[in-house]
């Protein structure tokens, strides 16, 4: 079957820690994407990747970075620098060029010790 | 900038009390207008993409319709595995890439 997986499911940072959240796909689409998700409050766009070795910021990049060496994975690192990272993490991904819907994994939930 | 404000924040109905959750938007030009269904602790699931005013989509209990500034997702005769969180998203002819800008969301409750 055809689908978008993350892993874990839940992951636990230390302060001081860098932290990375895989995402991989199956759907043979070209652009993917990393979301943040707090409660009460909307999808917010970290970073995005329409094509193999290359991604854009979006809104909330500060304190993430992102890697597209694979087609099928676009890996999401917490890095330090990043305060407040206690949110639900959401891998997406498409077919570029407009029009098309983003399909969400199911998830990743980061909390900090 | 492209923005999304959905209204309720919350709804709470009896099972077969029909309503709709409304979904405002402001772009500049508008290329997509998607609504997602969210259950607690779950990736979205795609429900609807509707591209022009006067477009109207449905799906079992579900219809979406879209005009010039706003989208209705209306709920007939709902069942309480209906609860979930509803999101809204657009895509703007200005957005740079295939990005969403989303809402914060319905959350609707089913009682049975």
């Amino acid at each position: 079957d055809g689908g978008i997986t993350q892993s874990p499911k839940y992951l636990f940072r230390k302060e001081g820690q860098n932290v990375t959240l895989s995402c991989e796909q199956n759907l043979n689409h070209d652009a993917m994407y990393w979301y943040r998700q707090d409660p009460g409050q909307g999808l917010r766009l970290i970073y995005y990747s329409q094509i193999v070795n290359d991604f854009q910021k979006g809104d909330i990049a500060e304190g993430y970075s992102v890697s597209r060496e694979k087609k099928e994975s676009f890996p999401l690192t917490v890095t330090s620098a990043q305060k407040n990272p206690t949110a639900f993490y959401l891998c997406a991904s498409s077919i570029p060029g407009g029009f098309e819907t983003q399909y969400f994994g199911p998830g990743t939930r980061l909390l900090v010790l | 900038e492209d923005q999304v404000t959905q209204s309720p924040e919350a709804l709470r109905l009896q099972e077969g009390e029909s309503s709709s959750l409304n979904c405002s938007y402001t772009v500049s030009g508008l290329r997509g207008l998607f609504w997602y269904r969210q259950d607690p602790g779950k990736g979205p699931e795609f429900l609807f993409t509707l591209y022009s005013a006067g477009e109207e989509k449905e799906k079992e209990r579900l219809k979406a319709t879209l005009t010039k500034k706003e989208s209705f997702l209306h709920i007939t005769a709902p069942k309480p595995e209906d609860s979930a969180t509803y999101l809204c998203a657009v895509q703007g002819e200005e957005t740079s890439g295939s990005r969403l800008t989303f809402g914060e969301g319905t959350q609707l409750t089913v009682n049975p």
